[in-house]
This record gives C-alpha cells, sequence and structure tokens, in this order.
C-alpha cells in the first residue's frame, strides 16, 4: 500500500459525458501527478500540482482538467469522453519537488468509455 | 519533445538466468528513475540516479546510469520468479519539470521456474 488513494477504482461511462477521479495524497506530500497508462500509449504524464498550484504540464488535453485542493487531495476531470480516453489514470504523490523525491503511485482508475 | 526508448520490450529467462534493460534519452536527463508495475499493479518506485556514470545497487538488481546522462541501465543478477513484471525507466529534466516523467515503453520480464 503506497497510502496514495484514488476513487473510483473501475468506472464504465458513456461517450460523451464527464467524469471525476479523485486522489488523495500521501499523509504531508505536497506534490501531486497524474498519469495516464494505456496500451497503444504507455504511462504519459499529464499533468502536477505542487500545494495547490500547477507546476507541471503534460499532453494532457484540453477537455481535461485538474486542480488540487487546500487539504493537498486533486481531481482529475475528464469531459466530451471519447472512447480512445478508455485507460487506467495513476495518481501519484511526492512530499515535494525536486531530486530525492520519490514519488508513489496510487493502485490507479479504470475508465471505461463505451 | 524528449522521448525514452526502452530495450527490449519483452524478456523470456529461465529462473537464475541474468536479466538486463536499457534506457535512451533523446536529451540529457536531469535524472532517471526505475520502476517496477507487477501485472494488474501500480508502478513501484525502485530507484532515482542523478549523478553521471553513478552505479547504485540493490541485492541483485545493479542501476547505472551513463556518463552523458542520456542512457540507462537496470541489471537483475539470477532472476527469481518473484521478478516478474514491467520494468520502466522514467527520465526528467529537472527544475520545474521534475515531476514530469518521460516513462520509456517498459520491458515486460517473464521468469519460468
Amino acid at each position: 500500500d503506497s497510502g496514495v488513494t484514488q476513487t473510483p477504482k473501475h468506472l464504465i461511462t458513456a461517450t460523451g459525458q464527464r467524469v471525476t477521479l479523485r486522489c488523495s495524497p500521501r499523509s504531508g506530500d505536497l506534490s501531486v501527478y497524474w498519469y495516464q497508462q494505456s496500451l497503444d500509449q504507455g504511462l504519459q504524464f499529464l499533468i502536477q500540482y505542487y500545494n495547490g498550484e500547477e507546476r507541471a504540464k503534460g499532453n494532457i488535453l484540453e477537455r481535461f482538467s485538474a486542480q488540487q485542493f487546500p487539504d493537498l487531495h486533486s481531481e482529475l476531470n475528464l469531459s466530451s469522453l471519447e472512447l480512445g480516453d478508455s485507460a487506467l489514470y495513476f495518481c501519484a504523490s511526492s512530499p515535494r519537488t525536486g531530486h530525492g523525491n520519490t514519488i508513489y503511485f496510487g493502485e490507479g482508475s479504470w475508465l471505461t468509455v463505451v | 519533445g524528449q522521448q525514452v526508448m526502452q530495450i527490449p520490450q519483452y524478456q523470456h529467462v529461465q529462473e537464475g538466468e541474468d536479466f538486463t534493460t536499457y534506457c535512451n534519452s533523446s536529451t540529457t536527463l536531469s535524472n532517471i528513475q526505475w520502476y517496477k508495475q507487477r501485472p494488474g499493479g501500480h508502478p513501484v518506485f525502485l530507484i532515482q540516479l542523478v549523478k553521471s556514470g553513478e552505479v547504485k545497487k540493490q541485492k541483485r538488481l545493479t542501476f547505472q546510469f551513463g556518463e552523458a546522462k542520456k542512457n540507462s541501465s537496470l541489471h537483475i543478477t539470477a532472476t527469481q520468479t518473484t521478478d516478474v513484471g514491467t520494468y520502466f525507466c522514467a527520465g526528467s529534466s529537472g527544475g520545474t519539470s521534475y515531476g514530469k516523467l518521460t516513462f520509456g515503453q517498459g520491458t515486460i520480464l517473464t521468469v519460468h521456474p
């Protein structure tokens, strides 16, 4: 158990819909990261937040957005869902950012778009 | 953008044989990290290498970071069935992009008893 909690674990939804994935980082961790894992794209970095502020951005689609709240939990919002958005979405956290910070992954949220 | 290539894609070994996976980055990295993902599981951090030419060992695992900080390798000596999984390298440019890891495609290791 990494200490990073993600909900829901599994989600099936229809194309065009909107979903929210939730992440609680390890206690005390200020950095939260979102990654997408799919068979064709592998593990792709989406976005990082540090203490409530966006720190780094990857190839995150405009239909996707994220935020980190004052209590440090984070949400990833996926809208206008397409079949290709079906993937495993990981949240990860680390104490801070920079060298020496181990990144801990949650167990992921399986999203299936039908 | 930054690309990290990892080979081989698959490796099947007999228990007791050695295993090596290699990573090459298109750009110089600030650091490289290695992760293991068991089937159906999530990536688990193994190690981070920061210095040019760095070599680190964890029991049967040896990690190397190239002198130019563009390549890395993971070597497992005398594999065991518990080593089964996908091994990923992930590179970072550092600075404000520290958390922006670029993952290799991973090497799927199968160990036959």
